[in-house]
């Protein structure tokens, strides 16, 4: 079974300070890709980035990056210099083959951000 | 959420009622979703439709059925509302965007069962 686990249901930052949120998964595919989805307050699902199994270098998208571990099977999300604009809710998500090619959704971090 | 269109945004029905919610892609991809999404639980797929004319079960499909009419429409409906489908519900589309295969979700309809 797939499984993505998000442990932080709330997390703070101090603007323009930098903030990591954690993502672990369970997969026994070797083939899969991991995503990141911003929800803010008015509740449009944001996709922010991607890292696939056997890239080599982190996924980088501007302030984003992802610092994948793959023999940890973790994927977390780093945002640099946190601007108010970042408050919102952050999904990781997983696709791979024995999931049917599904995406699987961990549970959320609510990230807000402080003048 | 350009390319994915649900309608509608809002409904409250009672319980019982039926009902359909609609989407459309205007960006030709095969992979259409329904997932829901509830307080503390992220989001759980539905339904799925791989191509026009498929159709698969996802995590909690109990009291939903699905129609892929063609390419472009992937509708879901309710044939008798519970308070449990109290929810918010995103259609979505798998393939190319942003530069990766991604997922591309609609706005989203609340959709409230009293």
């Amino acid at each position: 079974a797939q499984k993505i686990t998000q442990t932080q249901p709330g997390m703070f930052v101090q603007e323009k300070e930098a903030v990591t949120l954690d993502c672990t998964y369970d997969t026994s595919d070797q083939s899969y890709g991991l995503f990141w989805y911003k929800q803010p307050s008015s509740g449009e699902m944001i996709f922010l980035i991607y890292q696939g199994s056997y890239d080599e270098q982190n996924a980088t998208e501007g302030r984003y990056s992802l610092n994948f571990q793959k023999a940890r099977k973790s994927a977390n999300l780093v945002i640099s210099a946190s601007q108010l604009g970042d408050s919102a809710m952050y999904f990781c998500a997983m696709r791979g083959p024995n999931t049917g090619n599904q995406f699987y959704f961990g549970t959320g971090t609510s990230l807000t951000v402080i003048p | 959420n350009a390319g994915v269109t649900q309608t509608p945004k809002f409904q409250v029905l009672k319980t019982g009622q039926s009902m359909t919610l609609q989407c459309a892609q205007d960006m030709n991809h095969n992979s259409m979703y329904w997932y829901r999404q509830d307080p503390g639980m992220g989001l759980r797929l539905i339904y799925y439709s791989a191509s026009e004319g498929t159709t698969d079960k996802g995590e909690v499909p109990n009291g939903y059925n699905v129609s892929r009419l063609n390419k472009r429409e992937f509708s879901l409906r309710l044939e008798s509302a519970a308070p449990s489908q109290t929810s918010v519900y995103f259609c979505a589309i798998w393939g190319a965007g942003y530069g990766a295969n991604v997922l591309t979700f609609g706005a989203g309809s609340r959709l409230t069962v009293l």
